[in-house]
């Protein structure tokens, strides 16, 4: 069975400090998929990203990074520069990956809801 | 339109009631999901379709029922439903069972 655990249940910090969120995951599976999702408060979850567990590279879009560590088993998510529209709950997400083609679907961690101060 | 919608965004019915949520999807993607968010718990996989066929379900009452006529649409069927199962029902889709799934909105469901 697969876990994904968030420990920051909630973060609050002024605006553009940096922020990190936290995510660690369990499987027994060699190949699967981590994912990042926001969820603002209108409720829809809004994908950031995705990392195959072959691809251990770091990776940088505008404000947002990404540090997959396999031997840690974590994927954390760092908010540079934060803002007052970054606000929202964060959910880091687990899906393996099964060599005749198929999928579970994403096993989810609580979330961490991220508040950004003015 | 464009991506995941759902109707209706809030629902509100009584425990003897019968209603159907529905997701479209605009994304030409064959894999749709349902899931339920609860205050209390994490979100939960609840039903998993490809190419219009059920591949998983997870342990779920058999008050929810769903329907896939196509891969385009998905629905949710409720019927007798209990308090506890007021929650957050999204939905999502894929292009394949293996990809990134895109969320609709959500339903906001309460039962009385």
């Amino acid at each position: 069975a697969q876990k994904v655990t968030q420990a920051q249940t909630e973060i609050s910090v002024v605006e553009k400090e940096d922020v990190t969120l936290d995510c660690v995951y369990e499987t027994r599976d060699t190949t699967y998929y981590l994912f990042w999702y926001k969820q603002p408060p209108s409720g829809e979850l809004v994908f950031l990203i995705r990392r195959n567990s072959f691809d251990e590279q770091n990776e940088i879009s505008g404000r947002y990074s990404w540090n997959f560590q396999k031997s840690t088993s974590s994927f954390n998510f760092t908010i540079t520069a934060s803002q007052v529209v970054d606000s929202a709950v964060y959910f880091c997400a687990l899906s393996v990956l099964y060599s005749g083609g198929g999928a579970d679907g994403l096993t989810f961690g609580k979330g961490t809801h991220l508040i950004i101060q003015p | 339109e464009t991506g995941v919608t759902q109707t209706p965004r809030h629902l509100v019915m009584g425990m003897t009631n019968k209603k159907s949520l529905k997701c479209e999807q605009h994304l030409g993607h064959n894999a749709m999901y349902w899931y339920k968010q609860s205050a209390k718990k994490p979100l939960e996989l609840m039903f998993v379709y490809s190419l219009e066929e059920r591949v998983e379900n997870n342990s779920v009452p058999s008050r929810f029922s769903p329907e896939c006529p196509n891969s385009s649409h998905l629905f949710l069927h409720l019927h007798t439903l209990q308090p506890e199962d007021s929650a957050l029902y999204l939905c999502a889709s894929s292009p394949d069972i293996k990809d990134t799934q895109y969320f609709g909105p959500g339903t906001r469901l309460t039962v009385l």
